[in-house]
């Protein structure tokens, strides 16, 4: 039972560069998001989506983009990275239901230079 | 007034030793209660979840939750070097977080052998 699955576990990127953040979850879960987590900050909602073809922006969207083409796949795409979007990227999943707990990949470390 | 408030610690203890962690928050709207916990270099990872005021029981662990002073706790017995990690707390419901939930930034536990 894989759960959330995130790839890569780690990324250097050079300022400027694009990359995507792959996520996806065997849950058939409705609801799915990425977070980032920085000493002192606690874990920050960047994105969110309800299901497939919806999302929603958290507390810290900007410099990032997503959408959701199927039930298992939310990726997140970084267009043009800037050193301060150095952190560990968690994505995680729950039921539609609001009240289900969520669950989490194992996060991608990712480092700009 | 931070939404949910943590120490951040490090609480070092002994083995054997009941450790409490707390969290507190201000939004009475929260219904929902979580903790999770979280490996060095890995995802956060659901230990409790409770609904309403009172005590839950899961093995060696205790959630206690305490809505008319908005404060909630876990508490470990026994514990054991393995329950070293860091624990986040988190609250879901209306006005917490563009999704409704909304994580502390976690107590790092440290049980010394």
């Amino acid at each position: 039972n894989a759960g959330v699955t995130q790839t890569p576990k780690f990324q250097v990127l050079k300022t400027g560069q694009s990359m995507t953040l792959q996520c996806a979850q065997d849950m058939n879960h409705e609801y799915m998001s990425w977070y980032r987590q920085d000493p002192g900050m606690g874990l920050r909602l960047i994105h969110y989506s309800v299901g497939a073809g919806i999302t929603d922006q958290g507390e810290v969207p900007n410099g990032y983009n997503v959408s959701r083409s199927t039930t298992e796949d939310f990726p997140l795409r970084l267009l043009s990275a800037a050193p301060s979007q150095t952190s560990v990227y968690f994505c995680a999943s729950r039921r539609g239901s609001n009240n289900s707990p969520l669950h989490f990949g194992n996060g991608t470390r990712l480092t700009v230079t | 007034q931070k939404e949910v408030e943590q120490d951040p610690g490090p609480l070092s203890v002994p083995e054997g030793a009941i450790v409490s962690l707390n969290c507190t928050y201000s939004n009475s709207a929260f219904q929902y209660f979580m903790w999770y916990r979280q490996y060095s270099r890995k995802g956060p990872e659901l230990l409790m979840y409770t609904y309403s005021s009172g005590n839950k029981e899961d093995g060696r662990f205790t959630a206690q939750v305490d809505k008319s002073s908005k404060y909630i706790s876990l508490f470990i017995r026994d514990s054991q070097p393995s329950d070293s990690a860091t624990y986040l707390c988190a609250m879901l419901g209306p006005g917490g977080g563009a999704d409704g939930l909304t994580f502390g930034k976690g107590t790092h536990l440290i049980i010394q052998p």
